[in-house]
């Protein structure tokens, strides 16, 4: 149980589209997704909390206006890289709880490159 | 403060060796303390995680020590393998699964055969 599914697993866009990432969590329901960015070689950095059917709350930094959050159902998240730039190439990690599980769950990854 | 420090950054082990990797905290209110690992293009994996009501917890090659007064908490990997090879990462959370995790910076473990 508890699995987080992420896709697509790697995109490759053109500088100046927009980019979904989608996150579902297969077999609970999740009621909080949150959303991280990791760079080559460095930590996880979280860009957003989002609960369902409310609006995501953004982390410090993160343009809310670039990285579109939409948590419309208790079962899919999705992650919207808007006007895509090289900068934003990197790793997009999603994870997901239920209501009260102890621990939340990691999607795959999306490997974004900007080109 | 929120920050989570971890160290080593890497670590080269010997097959069969065994791995420490640290981690400290400031922030006295977090209460949950998780290991992650990490293979390459892929997202992190729970590995055990523990409470500050206890000093240690096992679960099979891998153990957490806790240090509640001196704020800090390690993972130990018994007699490591080359499948061990991966990136581990501590984190800290405050309250339940619905709050945000801090993530160390990471150890890139390599178990050489």
């Amino acid at each position: 149980g508890a699995v987080v599914s992420q896709h697509p697993s790697r995109v490759i866009c053109k500088s100046g589209t927009s980019v979904k990432i989608e996150c579902r969590s297969l077999d609970f329901q999740a009621t909080t997704m949150f959303w991280y960015r990791q760079f080559p070689k460095q930590s996880l950095m979280l860009m957003a909390t989002s609960n369902e059917g409310s609006k995501a709350t953004y982390e410090q930094g993160v343009e809310k206006d670039k990285f579109l959050i939409n948590h419309a159902s208790l079962t899919l998240s999705t992650l919207t890289v808007t006007s895509a730039h090289p900068e934003d190439s990197s790793f997009y990690i999603c994870s997901a709880r239920d209501g009260t599980a102890t621990e939340a769950f990691f999607g795959q990854g999306t490997r974004l490159t900007v080109v | 403060q929120q920050q989570v420090k971890q160290s080593p950054q890497s670590l080269i082990v010997q097959k069969g060796g065994i791995s420490i990797i640290n981690c400290a905290y400031e922030n006295t209110a977090f209460d949950y303390f998780p290991w992650y690992q990490q293979f390459p293009g892929k997202g992190p994996a729970l590995l055990i995680a523990i409470r500050p009501d206890v000093s240690e917890k096992k679960e099979g090659r891998f153990t957490i020590s806790f240090n509640k007064s001196a704020k800090q908490f390690s993972l130990h990997i018994m007699d490591s393998q080359p499948g061990d090879s991966a990136t581990y990462f501590c984190a800290a959370r405050k309250g339940n699964a619905g709050n945000m995790l801090t993530f160390g910076g990471g150890t890139r473990l390599m178990v050489k055969p």
